[in-house]
């Protein structure tokens, strides 16, 4: 299997564009996870999907962040518009069933100038 | 509120030393336990877990942990570094009743040649 694929696997952008990023999990899973990753905070779940279906968004910052799992196989998180504050890593995680581990994808380093 | 502590944010050791990373948590029911690593430049990558039976939990690369439901820990332990165990490692737990993953805000470990 190839894994938890995301890309791009890096972005720049700048303050006010519209960023998108992707995620294909593993095949067969059906949890997915958006994750995000900065000096100050850490690592932090923004939301995740069961079976397509946002079960938690607590995690998402504000309304500049949406996500959608339209199928099985794919998920994007989309910033409009984006701020430089939103500098960081973004993971996509995925698994399989209530006890699984989550696998993480490589990860999308953004950077908004 | 669930959390999870790791009170030491920066290990350097020689090589050959042994290593002990704390981890605590805080959630008083059922939990599964994690050990994530990320090497430079990489993605989350899982060192071993635990879910249930054997408190002492054998993961790859010759790290082990070890569950102790008393002291709410789950300390990483591996009695011989190397200089390629240089990455950043991070605790997580998830309770028994919720999918999500929480997350340590993570040691890096420093091995010198």
């Amino acid at each position: 299997d190839a894994g938890v694929i995301q890309s791009p696997r890096h972005e720049v952008t700048e303050m006010g564009q519209e960023v998108t990023l992707r995620c294909k999990p593993i095949s067969g899973h059906n949890s997915l996870f958006w994750y995000r990753q900065t000096m100050m905070r850490g690592l932090e779940l923004l939301i995740y999907f069961n079976n397509n279906v946002p079960i938690d968004d607590s995690g998402m910052p504000e309304d500049r962040f949406s996500a959608k799992m339209p199928n099985a196989s794919f998920s994007t998180l989309k910033i409009q518009p984006s701020e430089p504050r939103d500098s960081a890593v973004y993971f996509c995680a995925s698994s399989f069933g209530r006890a699984d581990t989550q696998y993480f994808g490589p990860g999308t380093r953004l950077t908004v100038l | 509120a669930q959390s999870v502590s790791q009170h030491n944010h920066h290990v350097i050791l020689s090589e050959a030393a042994s290593l002990e990373l704390g981890c605590n948590y805080s959630y008083g029911g059922t939990v599964n336990l994690f050990w994530y690593v990320q090497y430079p430049g990489q993605h989350l990558q899982l060192l071993l877990k635990y879910f249930s039976g054997d408190p002492l939990v054998k993961g790859i690369k010759g790290f082990e942990a070890e569950f102790i439901k008393s002291k709410f820990s789950f300390n990483l332990r591996k009695p011989s570094v190397q200089w390629s165990d240089t990455a950043e490692y991070f605790c997580a737990f998830e309770s028994g009743s919720a999918r999500q993953l929480t997350f340590g805000s993570g040691t890096q470990l420093t091995v010198l040649p």
